[in-house]
Order: C-alpha cells, then structure tokens, then sequence
C-alpha cells in the first residue's frame, strides 16, 4: 500500500512570507497526486492535482506544487501568504486496488497558521 | 451545479445507538466514498460505492456498513456506537470512471458526538 507522509503537522508563516508545505510519498509506480485544503467546519476542497506531463502544477488561490520524481515529493508552495490561507493542507496519492478501482490515501494534514 | 449534500451536520447518540448517515453526490457522479476524520488518526478511508455495489472498503468493523441507492444517493451506518466512533463523517463524490485523476468533491461532513 502507498503512504503519504507530511512533514510538518503545523507551520506558521507570517503575512506575505512564502509558505511551503511538505508531501513526500511512498510508490512503486508513476503516482497521482493531489492537494486538497479545508477550512473549519468543512469538508476538503481539491486546491491541484498531478496526474502527468508538466511537473509544476499551479492551483487555485495562488498555490503550486512540483513532482520530483527522484525525490519522490510533492511539495505546496505559494510565495505569498494571505490570513485566507489559514486551514489544514493535505496530500493525497491515488492508490491502484485492484483492476481499474482507485482509491485516495491521505497523509495526516499540516495546520498553516498565518500571522499578521 | 450544487456540491455534495451531507446530513445531518452535527449528531449526538448514546453509546450502543446506532446511527445512519446520509450522501447526495453532485449531479452525474456515480461514485461515492466515504471517510471518518478524527484528530488523531486523521482522514481514514472507510468504503467507497459506485453502481450500487462496493468496490473498495478500508479497515473498518462490521458494525461500519454503507449502501448505494440507483440515483447515487449514500447511505452510511454505524451500528452499536462506541465513543471512539466520535468523528467528522465526510462523503466525497466522483464521476468514478475508473480514472485515477479523477478527484473527490467533498461535502461539508456530519459531526458524530458519541456521549
């Protein structure tokens, strides 16, 4: 089974200061991979995803990340912090189980903090 | 489009209760999953529906079971609750063609609180 590892289960960056949030992943085989971000009291909200071609992927508010196969990582970054920002990021790998069945494997969230 | 309609947003049963959750998927969507979100054990996949019929299921006990209805509608159930089974319930919704980048649209989730 694939796993996700964020390092970080809480980073604390300051208005205007680049935030970067780390995803490493565990795969024998080219994976799918995804970020998703959720506010409080809410469910997850897909922020991008890397599926193939290019390796830098931008997302919504800002956000990007960029595969490195060989450091097998997919880290989120946004060079710029907005109070927005604040929420719970988490990084996700699509897993094969079976024939053409996939399911998400998570990794257990990083709390950003954004101070003033 | 509307999202993923999650309810009720917030429960409160007593331990041996048993409780049932209830998913509308988006429009179109034929698969449904379904994950329990807790702080310590974070976001845990615990089954996932699509046509009616099971394809993946994580693991959970027996007393964690789910149904799919012919509109796409979910339903989870959680038999003799126990207080670890507190949790935010999350349904998450995907067109389920078998793609693997195809992404989980997410509802707003049912707090279970097991007193």
């Amino acid at each position: 089974a694939q796993s996700v590892t964020q390092l970080g289960s809480h980073v604390s960056v300051s208005e205007g200061a680049l935030v970067l949030l780390r995803c490493n992943y565990s795969s024998s085989v080219p994976p799918y991979l995804f970020w998703y971000v959720q506010y409080p009291n809410q469910g997850l909200q897909l922020l991008l995803k890397y599926t193939t071609g290019a390796t830098l992927v931008k997302g919504i508010n800002g956000f990007e990340a960029e595969f490195k196969k060989s450091e097998t990582s997919f880290h989120l970054t946004k060079p710029s912090a907005h109070m927005s920002d604040a929420a719970e990021y988490f990084c996700a790998v699509s897993e094969n189980s079976g024939g053409s069945n996939y399911k998400l494997t998570f990794g257990k969230g990083t709390l950003l903090t954004v101070n003033p | 489009k509307a999202g993923v309609t999650q309810t009720p947003r917030y429960l409160i049963k007593t331990r041996g209760q048993q409780v049932t959750l209830s998913c509308s998927p988006i429009s179109g969507h034929r698969s449904v999953s379904w994950y329990q979100q807790t702080p310590g054990q974070g976001l845990q996949f615990l089954f996932e529906y699509f046509s009616e019929t099971q394809r993946n299921k994580g693991n959970f006990p027996g007393r964690f079971s789910g149904r799919q209805f012919s509109n796409s509608r979910s339903e989870m159930n959680v038999s003799t609750l126990e207080l670890g089974d507190s949790a935010l319930y999350l349904c998450a919704s995907s067109l389920g063609t078998g793609n693997s980048n195809s992404p989980l649209h997410f509802g707003n989730g049912t707090r279970l609180t097991v007193t």
